[in-house]
């Protein structure tokens, strides 16, 4: 299947820094990649939705000024958590889809997901 | 709204049993429903979806409209299959968003 990479894998950083965080898919274009936040033994929440060329939407309680989404090319969206603060740490993960293709039925493509990143701010 | 309801956090079977884990969900619409497995120290990745009406590795899910359930069932467990399962659900008529449930962490027991 498709791999999307995520770099760093793990990432420790002190309060009021900035992070960024990249996603890629390595072997096919991703038009829309999402970013999810995981806390420890709790499921994935969507942050924001990203389409290749335009601005992300982001979920309802997300700060987009705080959540900075760059989504430039068709293989690499980043996310940058700015300001970072102790509550930021958590768990990262992107997944990426390429173009909805629409068979009979209705389906869309599938989501392919990152290994993850681990934020902790100190 | 959506929302997808996983009320076991944490499932114990024997090698050989049955397994069933359980998802509910709520959607005015018609949805697309999903399972997603992540092994220890691995990704996420997809398991099944309820179009493909397929079994794999053994798991089958039947998409219960009248219910609003979408249940994993497996006849005889394996110590493979210990794994966190996510319940995902995307609407038709919306994004390509997917809605996940709490997941459920399934240990096989030898």
């Amino acid at each position: 299947g498709a791999v999307v990479s995520q770099h760093p894998s793990w990432v420790i950083c002190k309060s009021g820094t900035s992070v960024k965080i990249e996603c890629r898919s390595l072997d096919f274009q991703a038009t829309t990649m999402f970013w999810y936040r995981q806390f420890p033994k709790q499921s994935l929440m969507l942050m924001a939705t990203s389409n290749e060329g335009s601005k992300a939407t982001y979920e309802q309680g997300v700060e987009k000024d705080k959540f900075l989404i760059n989504h430039a090319s068709l293989t690499l969206s980043t996310l940058t958590v700015t300001s970072a603060h102790p509550e930021d740490s958590s768990f990262y993960i992107c997944s990426a889809a390429s173009r909805p293709g629409l068979p009979k039925g209705g389906s869309y493509n599938e989501q392919f997901f990152g290994p993850g990143t681990r934020l902790t701010v100190l | 709204a959506q929302r997808v309801t996983q009320p076991e956090k944490l499932l114990s079977v024997f090698k050989g049993a049955p397994v069933e884990l359980k998802c509910n969900y709520s959607y005015s619409g018609s949805p697309e429903l999903f399972w997603y497995v992540q092994y220890s120290r691995q990704r996420l990745q997809l398991l099944l979806r309820h179009i493909s009406r397929e079994s794999i590795k053994g798991f089958t899910a039947d998409l219960n409209k009248g219910e609003t359930s979408f249940h994993l069932k497996k006849p005889f467990a394996q110590e493979e299959d210990s794994a966190m399962y996510y319940c995902a659900l995307r609407g038709i008529q919306g994004a390509q968003k997917l809605v996940f449930g709490q997941g459920t962490r399934l240990t096989i027991n030898p």
